[in-house]
């Protein structure tokens, strides 16, 4: 198993730019959600998915989308890339949307804006 | 607003050395705790996942212990080595819907050989 995959390790975008950010997982894991890391806080969560076709806010959405069209893939768009978004991006995924079962970690997307 | 505190910030340890740091929560719809190993250019690694009142876990020279009525846990390392270097993170979920997560901001251990 590869576990949870994301792409790209690191991007540049300008200020208004949109991307995506790709998240893959081959464990047919129930829960998969998308994390920042800024320095000096902890891990904030965008959003997340408890299945195929559902998906939900966590505590910091505005300025992303997500969709969930597969069990394995849970992409993050960034419509108009801020300044703001400069961060480090974690998806994870879980077998259950209950909080009995751990989280799996991506290795992470580094991303700048300027 | 609900906050997960972890203390210390950072520990520095000599190799050998028994330590243990603390994550508090508010204990009021508390559904589970998670703590994680986040070493330096990774990504986090689940080390537990408790839910109840007096739960302990081991794995290793790691342990865990969890009071949910007073609000906090605990990660113990017993005897720790240079590879016990990392960031340790704990994740709280209140009222068990899916959205609710908080992290806390971690505890950095160094240990020196």
């Amino acid at each position: 198993n590869a576990g949870v995959t994301q792409t790209p390790k690191f991007q540049v975008l300008k200020t208004g730019q949109s991307m995506t950010l790709q998240c893959a997982q081959d464990m047919n894991h129930e829960y998969m959600s998308w994390y920042r890391q800024d320095p000096g806080m902890g891990l904030r969560l965008i959003h997340y998915s408890v299945g195929a076709g559902i998906t939900d806010q966590g505590e910091v959405p505005n300025g992303y989308n997500v969709s969930r069209s597969t069990t394995e893939d849970f992409p993050l768009r960034l419509l108009s890339a801020a300044p703001s978004q400069t961060s480090v991006y974690f998806c994870a995924s879980s077998f259950s949307a209950r909080f009995t079962y751990e989280q799996y970690f991506g290795p992470g997307t580094r991303l700048t804006v300027t | 607003i609900l906050n997960v505190e972890q203390s210390p910030q950072s520990l520095h340890v000599q190799e050998g050395d028994s330590t243990n740091f603390t994550c508090s929560f508010p204990s009021s719809n508390f559904y589970a705790l998670h703590w994680y190993r986040w070493e330096t250019a990774k990504s986090p690694e689940a080390l537990f996942v408790m839910t109840l009142n007096g739960d302990e876990k081991k794995k290793g020279r790691i342990s865990a212990t969890l009071n949910t009525k007073e609000g906090y846990s605990y990660l113990y390392i017993k005897g720790s080595q240079p590879e016990d270097s990392a960031t340790y993170l704990c994740l709280m979920n209140y009222g068990g819907s899916q959205g609710n997560l908080i992290f806390g901001k971690g505890t950095k251990l160094s240990v020196k050989p």
